[in-house]
């Protein structure tokens, strides 16, 4: 139980495009998801905390306006980067939180983005 | 904001040595600490947590001690084994609400044999 996957889980796109990356719990239902950065060798840097039904909650230093994040349902998150540029090529991890009473966050495998 | 740090950077143990990781945290009303490994090229999971009403825990090689005073908690891995090999990171859960998780830098565990 408690699996969260991601896709795409690698996405390679042309500078000034957009990427969708959606993060779906697959056998829970999640209030509450996270969305990460991952740089190599690096620690996990949390962009923004989206809840099911509102809007998400960033981070200080994230652009809510280049990472767009839409939490429409129990199971699904999405983060779209837009306009994308070469300095926006990271991993990207998703993290989901059961409904029921407990704050362990399961994680998705990531999603390898790059920027040409 | 929360700030936490974690030492060492690297670590690198015998097998059946012991390991220790510490973290400090800088926002006192924190109550929740997970730790989290990663192993090369696969998501990060939960080893083991603890909450501010617990001094320590502990389950099986793995304990986690916490004092609230100091504002830091450190990871302990006792009788490691070659599989131990990870990332590992502590987390703090800061005030202000929805149980976001704050990470440390982390520490890349090697144990030889």
């Amino acid at each position: 139980g408690a699996v969260v996957s991601q896709h795409p889980s690698w996405v390679i796109c042309k500078s000034g495009t957009s990427v969708k990356i959606e993060c779906r719990s697959l056998d829970f239902q999640a209030t509450t998801m996270f969305w990460y950065r991952q740089f190599p060798k690096q620690s996990l840097m949390l962009m923004a905390t989206s809840n099911e039904g509102s809007k998400a909650t960033y981070e200080q230093g994230v652009e809510k306006d280049k990472f767009l994040i839409n939490h429409a349902s129990l199971t699904l998150s999405t983060l779209t980067v837009t306009s994308a540029h070469p300095e926006d090529s990271s991993f990207y991890i998703c993290s989901a939180m059961a409904v029921r009473s407990s704050y362990e966050q399961f994680f998705g495998p990531g999603t390898r983005l790059t920027v040409l | 904001g929360e700030n936490v740090e974690q030492h060492p950077s690297t670590l690198s143990v015998q097998e059946g040595d012991s390991a220790v990781i510490k973290c400090t945290y800088s926002d006192s009303a924190s109550n929740y600490f997970p730790w989290y490994k990663q192993e090369l090229g696969k998501r990060p999971q939960l080893i083991i947590d603890i909450r501010s009403n617990v001094g320590e825990k502990k389950d099986q090689r793995i304990a986690v001690t916490l004092n609230k005073t100091a504002k830091h908690f450190s990871l302990h891995i006792t009788e490691t084994q070659p599989e131990d090999s990870a990332v590992y990171f502590c987390a703090a859960e800061p005030t202000g609400g929805y149980n976001k998780l704050i990470f440390g830098a982390g520490t890349r565990l090697a144990v030889h044999p």
